[in-house]
């Protein structure tokens, strides 16, 4: 099993530009899980699907943050416009129920 | 809402030493408590995970921890530390109802081990 991938590994961008942060979940884990991970705010849990449906995404900063999961294999973090502020690591995960959460090796957003 | 206290930012101990770190959640129903490791640079791993039955749960690497239910405590513990456990240490909970919702993470242990 190759795990949760997610692309890409780093990411440096201009403030201002889109941002889109990728990830495919494990085969057969139902729920998919976006965190944001600053040495601020630690790991902050933004939004999570459960069969390719948002579920909570109250966590979402703000409304330049946006994420879908088109099919249960892939799924996509957006942010536009970015702004430095959002510079952090970005972790996707998945899950088969409560059966333990596998996390990617992460997003490392600099936006400039 | 859940949140997860971790007592200690950074733990700085020597080589064979013994480990404790401390986490207390906040929740009224039913948990899932887990430990994650993250080294220099790498993303989270499990190290254990506690569901329901024998409250002393067994992990990788040596480490172990017991969930007391009557203090909301989940602690992690290890009897002899090595150099490569110099890591982050986090706690988490979910909900165990229903489906899976997402981890909601202490701040976080620092650890570091001296040789």
């Amino acid at each position: 099993d190759a795990g949760v991938i997610q692309s890409p590994r780093h990411e440096v961008t201009e403030m201002g530009q889109e941002v889109t942060l990728r990830c495919k979940p494990i085969s057969g884990h139902n729920s998919l899980f976006w965190y944001r991970q600053t040495m601020m705010r630690g790991l902050e849990l933004l939004i999570y699907f459960n069969n390719n449906v948002p579920i909570d995404d109250s966590g979402m900063p703000e409304d330049r943050f946006s994420a879908k999961m088109p099919n249960a294999s892939f799924s996509t973090l957006k942010i536009q416009p970015s702004e430095p502020r959002d510079s952090a690591v970005y972790f996707c995960a998945s899950s088969l129920r409560h059966y333990g959460y596998t996390f990617g090796s992460g997003t490392r957003l600099t936006v400039v | 809402a859940q949140s997860v206290s971790q007592h200690n930012h950074h733990v700085i101990l020597s080589e064979a030493a013994s480990l404790e770190l401390g986490c207390n959640y906040s929740y009224g129903g039913t948990v899932n408590l887990f430990w994650y490791v993250q080294y220099p640079g790498q993303h989270l791993q499990l190290l254990l995970k506690y569901f329901s039955g024998d409250p002393l749960v067994k992990g990788i690497k040596g480490f172990e921890a017991e969930f007391i239910k009557s203090k909301f405590s989940f602690n992690l513990r290890k009897p002899s530390v090595q150099w490569s456990d110099t890591a982050e240490y986090f706690c988490a909970v979910a909900n165990s109802g229903g489906g899976a919702d997402g981890l909601t993470f202490g701040k976080g242990t620092h650890l570091i081990i001296q040789p």
